[in-house]
């Protein structure tokens, strides 16, 4: 069965600094990822995913994501981050393309913008 | 388009109560998914369905029923609440080959 760890429960970073969210994931396959934001009572959005190809992914917001096979991982990242990002943030993994099956997601991060 | 839409907003049930979670989405999407999301633990797969008349249970199915009737709808039953079922409940909707639509939630209460 497939998992997700995210190791931080909370980031919290200055206002314009850049950003880094740690994905472990497992999964026997090749895996399909996700991540995906929410701010405080609401759903969740799709940031970006990672089906195949380019190992280096673009999604919304100026985020962006790099899957490496070798370590497991599909950490998200953002250069300059503003005080909008703050909210909880999720990495999931899916068996099958588009997550036909349902997804796995890890616990979350907290994210803290400090001005 | 709507999306993905989720009623009640909110509900506070006794121990024993029954009620239906009712989801809609109306992007003529073939699977649908139901997750709960307890503080801490991210979201855990209830049910899920690829297409109406189709269910199946995901990770923690145990008192919750769910039925498929139309591409549409995907309603969550709860038949006898426990304090355990207190939760954010999520609705979910995709499109073979892409990704989730999430609905706003359900927030419940089981006292």
């Amino acid at each position: 069965a497939q998992s997700v760890t995210q190791p931080d429960i909370h980031i919290t970073v200055s206002e314009g600094a850049s950003l880094e969210l740690r994905c472990n994931y497992s999964y026997g396959a090749t895996p399909y990822l996700f991540w995906y934001v929410q701010s405080p009572g609401q759903g969740l959005q799709l940031l970006l995913k990672y089906f195949s190809g380019d190992t280096l992914v673009q999604g919304i917001k100026g985020f962006e994501a790099e899957f490496k096979r070798s370590q497991s991982s599909f950490n998200l990242r953002k250069p300059s981050v503003h005080w909008s990002d703050a909210a909880e943030y999720f990495c999931a993994v899916g068996a099958t393309v588009g997550g036909a099956d349902g997804l796995t997601f890890g616990k979350g991060t907290h994210l803290i913008i400090q001005p | 388009n709507a999306g993905v839409t989720q009623t009640p907003k909110f509900r506070i049930l006794k121990i024993g109560q029954s009620m239906t979670l009712q989801c809609t989405q109306d992007m003529n999407h073939n699977y649908m998914y139901w997750y709960r999301q307890d503080p801490g633990m991210g979201l855990k797969l209830i049910y899920y369905s690829v297409g109406a008349g189709i269910t199946d249970k995901g990770e923690v199915p145990n008192g919750y029923n769910v039925s498929r009737s139309t591409t549409e709808d995907f309603p969550l039953r709860l038949e006898l609440a426990a304090p355990s079922q207190t939760s954010v409940y999520f609705c979910a909707s995709s499109y073979r080959d892409n990704e989730q639509f999430f609905g706003p939630g359900t927030r419940l209460t089981v006292l």
